[in-house]
């Protein structure tokens, strides 16, 4: 079946500029995550959702950072304002959680590639 | 607390060697600790994981070991192969959010 997939692939802005990266998760999986990864550096967590609950944000660096997740599926992370310390690549994953979470595999998507100039 | 602290950055063996990749923790709360493999230009996937209540865990070449009252986990990659060139990475769970290391570059050579 289909995995995760993100939109646009690659994504390339001015400073100050909105930019928003699309999530498709795995259909049927309950939650959703989005991290960043900076060159050499590994996966930083940012926001977590899990079914009608509301999202753990605890990870978003700074206001200008946003995500929200419409019908329990898509999720779009939105960043205004951009910064060039925001280029990094974004990754979604996805996972089905069971009710004693015990292996909650995460799924990844492939990331988008964001540069600001 | 929530740091995972990986080693090392970047590992270079033959081929048949037997790479070893180390992570270390803090919080006695973390409960499932996997390995992601990663490949330029690809997401993370799930290599292989383990509970703290078992102290190694094989699947084909990959083995885990663990050693809980240290806070330690290692993967172990038995006769590497020069496709297993990626960066690794060790996490821990808990409250179903993952703390990732910083990676592992691994190159295999001919």
């Amino acid at each position: 079946g289909a995995g995760v997939s993100q939109s646009p692939s690659n994504k390339v802005t001015e400073k100050g500029k909105d930019v928003e990266l699309r999530c498709d998760p795995i259909s049927g999986h309950t939650a959703l995550y989005w991290y960043r990864q900076s060159l050499g550096q590994g996966l930083e967590f940012l926001i977590y959702f899990q079914g009608n609950s509301a999202p753990d944000k605890s990870g978003l660096p700074s206001d200008r950072f946003s995500a929200e997740r419409t019908g329990g599926s898509v999720s779009t992370l939105t960043i205004q304002r951009t910064q060039q310390e925001d280029s990094a690549v974004y990754l979604c994953a996805s996972s089905f959680l069971s009710g004693g979470g015990h292996t909650d595999t995460q799924y990844f998507g492939p990331g988008t590639r964001l540069t600001v100039l | 607390q929530q740091q995972v602290k990986q080693s090392p950055q970047s590992l270079i063996v033959q081929k048949g060697g037997i790479p070893i990749i180390n992570c270390a923790y803090e919080n006695t709360a973390f409960d499932y600790f996997p390995w992601y493999q990663q490949f330029p230009g690809k997401g993370p996937a799930l290599l292989i994981a383990i509970r703290p209540d078992v102290s190694e865990k094989k699947e084909g070449r990959f083995t885990i070991s663990f050693n809980k009252s240290a806070k330690q986990f290692s993967l172990h990659i038995m006769d590497s192969q020069p496709g297993d060139s990626a960066t690794y990475f060790c996490a821990a769970r808990t409250a179903s959010k993952l703390t990732f290391g910083t990676g592992t570059r691994l190159q295999v050579t001919l």
